[in-house]
């Protein structure tokens, strides 16, 4: 089954700066990657997602890059500000398969 | 407006109750899952389901049992709880394969 390795931990940034987070994943033939972000006692939500015929995404702020050769795929939050702070989690699914592998997860600090 | 919803927000038992989490959801997913997350941690999948009458076990090993009767309706029952289930339940559905989950905003349990 599929395998999704997530890095750091954990990242502290100051406001304004960017944050990348990291997701490596193991099934080549995974062909989506959402990206969750889960505030303090809240619901994890959806806030950008990638297919695999696709490099690159972008919303706003946020923007997810796809590297099928070497099976990763990062977050990009540029001009950070203090309600990004939450754990993001990444998730890949293997062709053919419902269901999402997660990540365990980043805890983004954004810094006033 | 469409949405998964979860009952009880909060619940504080007893040793050896028996107890049911509710999860509905309006969105006209088909598959859905249970999650079991400490909080801002990583996320277990402990129970998961394509269809009525189809339940499956996943990765977590977890005492509890659901059944899926109605397509909008997903319980999680532990017949008997005890102090090692304290944790958040979340209920997520999902349709199209690349189209993600939506989750619910949980059910935080204690066990005293």
């Amino acid at each position: 089954g599929e395998n999704v390795e997530q890095h750091p931990s954990t990242l502290s940034v100051q406001e304004g700066d960017s944050a990348v987070i990291k997701c490596t994943y193991s099934d080549s033939a995974s062909n989506y990657f959402p990206w969750y972000k889960q505030e303090l006692g809240k619901r994890p939500q959806l806030i950008i997602d990638i297919r695999s015929n696709v490099g690159e995404k972008k919303d706003q702020r946020i923007a997810v890059t796809l590297n099928k050769t070497a099976k990763h795929f990062s977050l990009h939050i540029t001009e950070t500000q203090p309600e990004d702070s939450a754990v993001y989690f990444c998730a890949g699914t293997g062709a053919g398969s419902y269901q999402l592998t997660f990540g365990k997860g980043t805890k983004l600090s954004v810094i006033p | 407006e469409a949405d998964i919803y979860q009952t009880p927000r909060y619940l504080v038992i007893g040793t050896g109750k028996k107890i049911t989490l509710e999860c509905s959801q309006t969105m006209g997913h088909d598959k859905m899952y249970w999650y079991q997350q400490d909080p801002g941690m990583e996320l277990h999948l402990i129970h998961y389901s394509y269809g009525v009458n189809s339940t499956e076990k996943g990765d977590l090993s977890s005492e509890s049992t659901v059944s899926r009767i109605r397509t909008e309706h997903f319980p999680l029952t532990l017949e008997s709880a005890r102090p090692s289930h304290t944790s958040q339940y979340l209920c997520a559905s999902s349709g199209h394969v690349l189209s993600g989950y939506t989750f619910g905003s949980g059910t935080r349990l204690t066990v005293v």
